[in-house]
């Protein structure tokens, strides 16, 4: 079955403590993304990676990193959290040049 | 530059009722347009998709057109059942393949 997992489903952490949201596809996509969801709009993409070793920043990548060192792995990096990241959290694949995303199942992330 | 403005909800309904959630979008070019639906908790699935102009894409009783004149791409179903409570969102394909999100619209239908 095709899967875009991605761990953990929630997280309450501190300001300033550093954190990672895995994210792992089994379907052998080239493309990966991550996105935000916030209450009125909607999601806005953080960053992508086109290819293994291949990543550029969204919209609004300011506070993340992220990395692709094999393809089926893009890792969310967030090395010193903020209240103002408290966010729901996706992780996405495309599926070809017309067919959208995938999208995994969500990261609720609470920064206090 | 591109995006999507979908109606404000919540839309209430009551069960059985005809639905229309609206969609424009702004782009250079004829993009891929989607609908997306997110149930309570989950994630997001892909509802339908239409690839060009004139296009209709259908699932699970919702269709949308693809209108080029308009540039619109409304969401709408004949029959809604309660099932059908979720936020929708509409989206568009950019020519660099990121995908361009409305705002969500949350829909509610009572028995």
């Amino acid at each position: 079955e095709a899967q875009v997992t991605q761990n953990p489903r929630y997280l309450i952490t501190v300001t300033g403590k550093k954190l990672t949201v895995t994210c792992s596809q089994n379907m052998n996509h080239e493309y990966m993304s991550w996105y935000r969801q916030d209450p009125g709009l909607g999601l806005r993409q953080i960053y992508y990676s086109m290819n293994v070793e291949v990543t550029d920043k969204g919209d609004v990548p300011e506070g993340y990193k992220v990395s692709r060192k094999e393809k089926r792995n893009f890792p969310l990096i967030l090395e010193s959290p903020s209240p103002n990241q408290t966010s729901l959290y996706f992780c996405a694949t495309r599926v070809g040049t017309d067919y959208g995303y995938t999208f995994g199942s969500g990261t609720r992330l609470t920064v206090v | 530059g591109n995006s999507v403005t979908q109606m404000e909800g919540p839309v209430t309904l009551s069960e059985e009722a005809f639905l229309t959630i609206n969609c424009t979008y702004t782009a250079t070019g004829y993009p891929s347009l989607f609908w997306y639906v997110q149930y309570p908790g989950e994630g997001l699935q892909l509802l339908l998709k239409a690839t060009k102009a004139d296009d209709k894409g259908s699932n699970k009783g919702f269709e949308a057109t693809y209108r080029k004149e308009t540039t619109s791409f409304h969401l709408e179903k004949g029959s809604v059942q309660v099932s059908d409570s979720a936020v929708y969102f509409c989206a568009l394909l950019d020519s660099s393949y990121k995908l361009i999100f409305g705002s969500g619209t949350r829909l509610l239908v009572r028995p």
